[in-house]
């Protein structure tokens, strides 16, 4: 089956430093990559959606310049948190869009703003 | 490998009739379950919960049975309404917060 990978899986950074979290579809090309931020046994909230080759496109209320998406390739999109700060700590998952529009979700990165 | 699989990409119900949606794992350290509903273009909703010391959790029309021998979990709408026509996502995880989502099942109600 179709499986998404994210690295790292936790995080643990000082506030003020930037965390760049990878998302890597291993056996399919996503052309199209989704970000979420997940709190605690809420809903998936998404953030943006990655297309390879363009700008992503940010959800209302989600701040582009602190979390940069970049989709370089078929298999890799990339989300940096710049100038982190306590708030942003959260569960970030990512999903690959397969063949068929059904999602592939990665494991999540768990980020901690000490 | 898929830890989580929802075998049944599409289901098609008539209103007012159940719906049943199934979802099997394979880890057995999975102790927390949780249904997703999705409309296009939106992120997924969290729909109901289940831990792993229970075996039914019921919210208005939505319920969901855990059967941890069977490693198999199902969701079930009763009755159905054109507005429940959605993706719906399965998650699980053990203790650690990490997920493993299913790959959906699209479900259509039918008026």
């Amino acid at each position: 089956g179709a499986v998404v990978s994210q690295h790292p899986s936790w995080v643990i950074c000082k506030s003020g430093t930037s965390v760049k979290i990878e998302c890597r579809s291993l056996d399919f090309q996503a052309t199209t990559m989704f970000w979420y931020r997940q709190f605690p046994k809420q809903s998936l909230m998404l953030m943006a959606t990655s297309n390879e080759g363009s700008k992503a496109t940010y959800e209302q209320g989600v701040e582009k310049d602190k979390f940069l998406i970049n989709h370089a390739s078929l298999t890799l999109s990339t989300l940096t948190v710049t100038s982190a700060h306590p708030e942003d700590s959260s569960f970030y998952i990512c999903s690959g869009l397969g063949t068929y529009n059904e999602q592939f979700f990665g494991p999540g990165t768990r980020l901690t703003v000490l | 490998d898929q830890q989580v699989k929802q075998n049944s990409p599409s289901l098609s119900v008539q209103e007012g009739r159940i719906s049943i949606l199934n979802c099997d794992y394979t880890n057995s350290m999975f102790d927390y379950f949780l249904w997703y509903k999705k409309y296009p273009a939106e992120g997924p909703t969290f729909l109901i919960s289940i831990s792993s010391i229970k075996d039914k959790n019921e919210d208005g029309r939505f319920t969901v049975f855990l059967n941890k021998s069977a490693k198999h979990l199902s969701l079930h709408i009763v009755p159905s309404q054109p507005g429940d026509s959605a993706v719906y996502f399965c998650a699980a995880s053990a203790t650690g917060n990490q997920f493993y989502f299913g790959t959906g099942t699209s479900l259509t109600v039918i008026p």
